[in-house]
């Protein structure tokens, strides 16, 4: 069965720490996978993409993620996280064809502290 | 990107009652709405692909007849809660699909008593 499990469920970081996230996921064809941020009280908000290409892909405010084919992961990362980093992190996969019907991650609870 | 707005952002209901939830694309045709369900701390499940002109396609589980979904219009998607109960309460998400990704709406707390 498709599915897409994120590892950390809470993280607790202070200001200018880095910050990896996992994110893997188990499809048995080409996908696109997604990294979206719901701040507190907001909706969600793409962060990154990966269709295809290079696998190192860089998205707003910072992020990076680097999807690793033979691990099935896709993991987010942040040299430098600030206290407006707090938020919910989403790790979503879809086909690479058809309709794009997300699977989302359980989701990581972000908090940084000042 | 795409603005997406939701009517109305919390709602409370009595038990027995139906609900409806409208999901309005501001800014952009979209013939494709997604319709997501949220549970407290857990993540976002597909409840339904909405298609404009043509009856939703529901997701494994999700029972048709007690959420109701409508896309008259390439704009306007709408979810009915139907005799809704306590264990409906939840966080209702809609997205309307874009050209690579989907963009969403902010969701509409529905919480029946």
């Amino acid at each position: 069965a498709q599915s897409v499990s994120q590892h950390n469920h809470h993280v607790i970081l202070s200001e200018a720490a880095s910050l990896e996230l996992g994110c893997n996921y188990s499809y048995g064809g080409t996908v696109n996978l997604f990294w979206y941020v719901q701040y507190p009280g907001q909706h969600l908000q793409l962060l990154l993409k990966y269709f295809s290409g290079d696998p190192l892909v860089k998205g707003i405010k910072g992020f990076e993620a680097e999807f690793i084919k033979s691990k099935f992961s896709f993991n987010l990362r942040k040299p430098s996280v600030q206290w407006s980093d707090t938020a919910e992190y989403f790790c979503a996969v879809t086909p690479s064809t058809g309709t794009y019907k997300y699977i989302f991650g359980t989701g990581t609870r972000l908090k940084v502290l000042a | 990107g795409a603005v997406v707005s939701q009517h109305p952002s919390r709602v409370i209901c009595k038990s027995g009652t139906s609900v409806k939830i409208e999901c309005r694309s501001l800014d952009f045709q979209a013939t494709t709405m997604f319709w997501y369900r949220q549970f407290p701390k857990q993540s976002l499940m597909l409840m339904a692909t909405s298609n404009e002109g043509s009856k939703a396609t529901y997701e494994q589980g999700v029972e048709k007849d007690k959420f109701l979904i409508n896309h008259a219009s390439l704009t306007l998607s709408t979810l009915t809660v139907t005799s809704a109960h306590p264990e409906d309460s939840s966080f209702y998400i809609c997205s309307l699909s874009g050209k690579e990704t989907q963009y969403f709406g902010p969701g509409t707390r529905l919480l029946v008593l």
